[in-house]
């Protein structure tokens, strides 16, 4: 098992476009978060789902964002019309539960120009 | 509201010496995890510690230690017999979903 896998490890995007992230958790975890972290700061907290269902969505801004894991495949996170301000390290994690120790993944870095 | 700090922004420590990171929090739950995990260059996000809050006992895990105050609502990392290799970024987390700034840890040789 190759632990969490995120996907892209860069992404660039124009304003405008459409970000995907992709993030498979590790096996047998059925709980993931996504983070996001910009430089010299610790990680923002955006949504906790489990497959097919969200479970806590508070840290994810309520516009151009949205988030989903399937009953098959990874999750992904969405970001619809990126802007400069969405410029950041996106971690995905996954566990057991949320009381275990998280295994991140290596983070996708967006940058929008 | 719940909240994560470390007021340590930065820290350094002699190779082979001890240091100890510093985290304090708020939360109005009675039963809750704390989390230390370390980021190095790599930015990998990697856990360190977890305590339970309803544990008396202090979590160790090899040359990594806390010392849990649940009355001062303090949570601070010691680290014995530093190492270059945990040269990092650590970062305090109630529940892995507040987290605190982080605190720089500078390894001297």
């Amino acid at each position: 098992n190759a632990g969490v896998m995120q996907n892209p490890r860069h992404l660039v995007r124009r304003r405008g476009q459409e970000a995907r992230l992709r993030c498979s958790p590790m096996k047998g975890h059925s709980h993931v978060y996504w983070y996001r972290q910009l430089p010299e700061e610790g990680l923002k907290f955006m949504v906790y789902l489990q497959k097919e269902n969200i479970i806590d969505e508070s840290g994810m801004p309520k516009e151009r964002f949205s988030a989903e894991f399937p009953k098959e495949g990874p999750s992904i996170l969405r970001i619809q019309q990126v802007v400069r301000g969405d410029s950041a390290a996106y971690f995905c994690a996954s566990s057991h539960g949320p009381t275990y120790g998280y295994t991140f993944g290596s983070g996708t870095r967006l940058t929008v120009v | 509201a719940q909240t994560v700090t470390q007021s340590q922004p930065e820290m350094s420590v002699q190779e082979a010496e001890t240091v100890t990171l510093s985290c304090t929090y708020d939360t109005s739950e009675s039963d809750y995890y704390l989390f230390w995990y370390k980021q190095p260059p790599s930015r990998q996000m990697i856990l360190v510690i977890r305590q339970e809050a309803y544990k008396q006992q202090n979590a160790t895990e090899n040359r990594f230690s806390v010392n849990f105050q649940k009355a001062a609502k303090s949570f601070s990392l010691k680290i014995s017999d530093s190492q270059l290799g945990d040269a990092a970024m650590y970062f305090c987390a109630n529940y892995q979903l507040i987290w605190g700034a982080g605190t720089k840890l500078i390894i001297k040789p």
